[in-house]
């Protein structure tokens, strides 16, 4: 089956430890996404790759990195600098193709910081 | 700087009703606007897609219209189903997907 997985579906971080979510899939997607989601908000990107061996930030990048050493996987870290990490996160992976892009998401992992 | 609205937050109907659900956004220039279906602790699917030269697309019960000048989308559901239950999230396209709060829904039997 084709698609994006995430994993762990749940996950819990003490305050000031680092955790990262992974993110994998293998739809042969140039690109990757990841989002923050909040309750009754909508969603609001982290970080994006176009390319492997390549990032940047969205628009709310600090306290989070990323990585992208291959093209199927694009983990995030939640470091401790990230002050307020509870949340839904979900990646997508896309191939822009012009000017459409049609992103395609994974099951999301929900981070609780006890 | 793009802002994209959904107004209600949240809607209840019986089943059988058909309804609308609306999205407006402050800036015209976007490449496309898709609307989303995402059911409780899950992924987003993908709904409809309109290219910013379309004014609608259907797909079964759902008819959703692009309005660009005006800043306005709307998503129709004629005969809604308890299945149809869930968020419904719409998102312009800028080079970047940014997402309005979502309206979520609820089709009473």
């Amino acid at each position: 089956d084709g698609g994006i997985t995430q994993s762990p579906k749940y996950l819990f971080r003490k305050e000031g430890q680092n955790v990262t979510l992974s993110c994998e899939q293998n739809l042969n997607h140039d690109a990757m996404y990841w989002y923050r989601q909040d309750p009754g908000q909508g969603l609001r990107l982290i970080y994006y790759s176009q390319i492997v061996n390549d990032f940047q930030k969205g628009d709310i990048a600090e306290g989070y990195s990323v990585s992208r050493e291959k093209k199927e996987s694009f983990p995030l870290t939640v470091t401790s600098a990230q002050k307020n990490p509870t949340a839904f996160y979900l990646c997508a992976s896309s191939t822009p193709n012009g000017d459409t892009d049609t992103q395609y998401f994974g099951p999301g992992t929900r981070l609780t910081v006890l | 700087k793009q802002e994209v609205t959904q107004i209600p937050a949240a809607l209840s109907v019986p089943e059988g009703e058909n309804l609308v659900l609306n999205c407006s956004f402050t800036d015209s220039a976007i490449y496309n606007l898709q609307w989303f279906r995402q059911d409780p602790g899950k992924g987003l699917t993908s709904l409809l897609l309109i290219q910013s030269s379309q004014r609608e697309q259907t797909s079964g019960r759902l008819n959703a219209s692009l309005d660009k000048s005006s800043g306005r989308s709307t998503l129709y559901i004629a005969a809604s189903q308890p299945g149809d239950s869930a968020t419904y999230l719409c998102a312009v396209y800028t080079g970047k997907l940014i997402f309005g709060q979502g309206t979520t829904l609820q089709v009473k039997p």
